[in-house]
């Protein structure tokens, strides 16, 4: 158990639907990183936050987007769903000190239908 | 492109052998080399390594980083039926601590 924790853990929606996942990160930890991995593309970086600012994007779509909140946890909004998108959902969290040693939740896996 | 090549994509051995996984990296600003190991869940992490030619070292696994060649290896020793795993290889970028990510390898250990 790394100590981020992610809901829902399962997700099934129809096309066009709107998503909300969730994620908190390890205690003391202030960056958050979402990941999107699908069986055809592998691990993908979607976006990094820091402290509740966003640092850095990835291959995130417009229809994607994220927040970091006072308390630190963290939610990606998935909009406007597609097939495409069903996938694992991964969020992870690193100290400042180390923001390379990134440790991942659970993942919530989404499945649009 | 940034990009990181591991292979093989996939390995199937026998338990006791020696497996050594390979990942080799073309980025513009390298800052670290990870590897991670992925059973069916969440990727959790093995090594970090910075430096040229310091083996990193965690009971029967081991790394070590060739920033001239721009590679890397796993070494797995001993081999178990629980190191079947999908182990993966990730390159820090300087720039905003993004990590990019390699394909995978699968792992397969059979008794």
């Amino acid at each position: 158990d790394s100590g981020v924790t992610q809901t829902p853990k399962h997700l099934i929606t129809a096309t066009g639907q709107r998503v909300t996942l969730r994620c908190s990160p390890r205690s003391g930890d202030l960056s958050v990183y979402w990941y999107q991995q699908s069986l055809d593309q592998g691990l993908q970086f979607l976006i990094h936050y820091y402290n509740g600012e966003e640092r850095a994007k990835g291959n995130i779509l417009e229809r994607f987007s994220a927040q970091q909140f006072p308390d630190l946890h963290s939610e990606l909004n998935l909009s406007s769903l597609e097939l495409g998108d069903s996938a694992l959902y991964f969020c992870a969290s690193s100290v400042a000190s180390s923001p390379y040693e990134q440790y991942f939740g659970p993942g919530t896996r989404l499945t649009v239908t | 492109e940034d990009k990181v090549v591991q292979s093989p994509l996939s390995l199937v051995v026998h338990e006791g052998d020696t497996v050594t996984l390979n990942c080799s990296y073309e980025v513009t600003n390298f800052r670290s080399l990870l590897w991670y190991k992925q059973e069916k869940k969440a990727p959790t992490f093995l090594f970090m390594l910075t430096s040229s030619g310091i083996e990193k070292k965690s009971g029967r696994l081991s790394s070590i980083l060739d920033k001239k060649e721009l590679f890397s290896i796993l070494n797995i020793t001993a081999t178990q039926t629980g190191d079947s795993a999908v182990y993966l290889c990730a390159v820090g970028l300087d720039s905003n601590y993004q990590l990019i990510w390699g394909a995978g390898t699968k792992l397969i250990i059979k008794p």
